[in-house]
């Protein structure tokens, strides 16, 4: 079965700084990628996702992840953070048939002033 | 326009005692999935319905998890002879191939056994 490692469960990074979420995948299988981020009190929503094409896929908001099937990794990248973007991010994996996503144990991204 | 929905927000029972937790999806989401989340945890899949086939049960822990899904839409799961171990957040996601199965969560249903 798949299994999804995000290493870091708690990452503090000042306001303006760079920050990477690390993300990593058993299954070297064909495999979609997700990210989601849970606001404080809020539902999970889905922040950016790679299904095909560039390996490269941006949100809205600034970030970024890079799908390396090398590595079987889907790092979470912004170069620039900001208070709002205090959250809690999920990396998911679902294997192609969508029936069932394998998710991470959550990355607490926690902005500094 | 309207989430998905789940009720209770929060509730608290006994041990032994059986609970049915309740998801209303967006409406025309074929797609309908639980999960629980445990603290410090991430999220488990537990079940999986599409549409009319028959659903994805791999993910649940023992039979005394089960979920069903009326009319395409509203979704229950039970948990019978409820265990210490049950408490988590449980949390329901609907979606639809059109979306490339991008799934809409509910706030989730708190469950606590005592």
């Amino acid at each position: 079965a798949q299994s999804v490692t995000q290493l870091d469960s708690q990452v503090p990074v000042f306001e303006e700084a760079p920050v990477e979420l690390r993300c990593n995948y058993s299954s070297s299988v064909s495999v979609y990628l997700f990210w989601y981020v849970q606001y404080p009190n809020q539902g999970l929503q889905l922040l950016l996702k790679y299904l095909s094409g560039s390996t490269l896929v941006e949100s809205i908001n600034g970030f970024e992840a890079e799908f390396n099937k090398s590595q079987t990794s889907f790092h979470l990248r912004k170069p620039s953070v900001h208070i709002s973007d205090t959250a809690e991010y999920f990396c998911a994996v679902s294997e192609g048939d969508f029936n069932k996503f394998y998710f991470g144990s959550g990355t607490k991204l926690n902005v500094k002033p | 326009g309207a989430g998905v929905s789940q009720s209770p927000s929060n509730k608290v029972t006994e041990k032994g005692k059986d609970v049915e937790l309740r998801c209303d999806p967006i409406s025309g989401h074929t797609a309908l999935y639980w999960y629980r989340q445990s603290l410090g945890q991430g999220l488990e899949f537990l079940i999986y319905f599409q549409g009319n086939s028959a659903p994805d049960k791999s993910g649940l822990p023992s039979d005394r998890f089960s979920a069903e899904r009326t009319g395409g839409s509203v979704s229950t799961l039970t948990i019978q002879r409820t265990q210490q171990e049950d408490s988590a957040v449980y949390l329901c996601a609907s979606s639809s191939p059109s979306l490339s199965y991008e799934q809409y969560f509910g706030p989730g249903t708190r469950l606590t056994v005592t």
